[in-house]
């Protein structure tokens, strides 16, 4: 079954550094995304990415963050100058197509540690 | 203002019995609703979609009302692999492009 995949599982950055966070969605979904979710925190969208563009952001996705899809399979989300508090699970997810019924697959996420 | 509100739990129940989890969201625009599964340090996994007429699979029944902008989970016959956090999520849709908005989860731990 096709699965979405992350790298790394891990990352520790110090703060003030740069991070890149890499994804492979599946390989016939139009639609990505990137989620975060702080420790004991809900899961929080970020922004979603369909046709080599940013479709969709929340007010957390601000100028230190960025996505690029900078091949035919990867799917990346930058983050220029991290902060303590980016330390969290990032979450990226495809899907097929937007609208109602379809479902978003989530990949095993990547857990930042800002120190 | 919180969009997607849940008991955070935890619901401790023994194995064999039923539980039920309810949640509310308050964007009346909202379009489609789920329910997820997320084990410990894990990503969220889609158990079910929840359909206004009720949808049943298995041991899981989900239920909606918009009217009440309320959705719910039954579970039956509680297993010990049942153990997790329920996210209830609501997806909107803006100018076409849809975004999941998640609630802060309930615990569930079956014991034996």
């Amino acid at each position: 079954e096709p699965e979405v995949t992350q790298t790394p599982s891990h990352q520790v950055t110090q703060m003030g550094q740069e991070v890149i966070l890499r994804c492979v969605p599946i390989s016939n979904h139009l639609y990505f995304y990137w989620y975060r979710q702080i420790l004991g925190q809900k899961v929080e969208f970020l922004v979603s990415f369909y046709n080599n563009e940013i479709s969709e952001k929340s007010e957390i996705f601000d100028d230190q963050f960025s996505v690029e899809r900078p091949d035919g399979s990867n799917f990346t989300l930058k983050i220029r100058s991290t902060k303590l508090e980016d330390s969290a699970m990032y979450f990226c997810a495809s899907s097929r197509l937007a609208g109602p019924s379809y479902e978003q697959y989530f990949g095993p996420g990547t857990r930042l540690t800002v120190t | 203002r919180k969009e997607v509100e849940q008991d955070p739990g935890p619901f401790n129940v023994p194995e064999g019995a039923t539980v039920a989890f309810n949640c509310t969201y308050s964007n009346s625009a909202s379009q489609s609703f789920f329910w997820y599964r997320q084990d410990c340090r894990k990503e969220p996994k889609l158990l079910m979609s929840v359909y206004s007429s009720g949808n049943e699979d298995g041991r899981f029944t989900a239920q909606l009302n918009r009217a009440s902008q309320y959705i719910s989970l039954l579970i039956r016959d509680s297993k010990l692999s049942d153990s997790a956090t329920y996210l209830c999520v609501v997806k909107s849709s803006n100018s076409g492009y849809s975004t999941l908005t998640f609630g802060k989860g309930t615990m569930l731990l079956v014991s034996p």
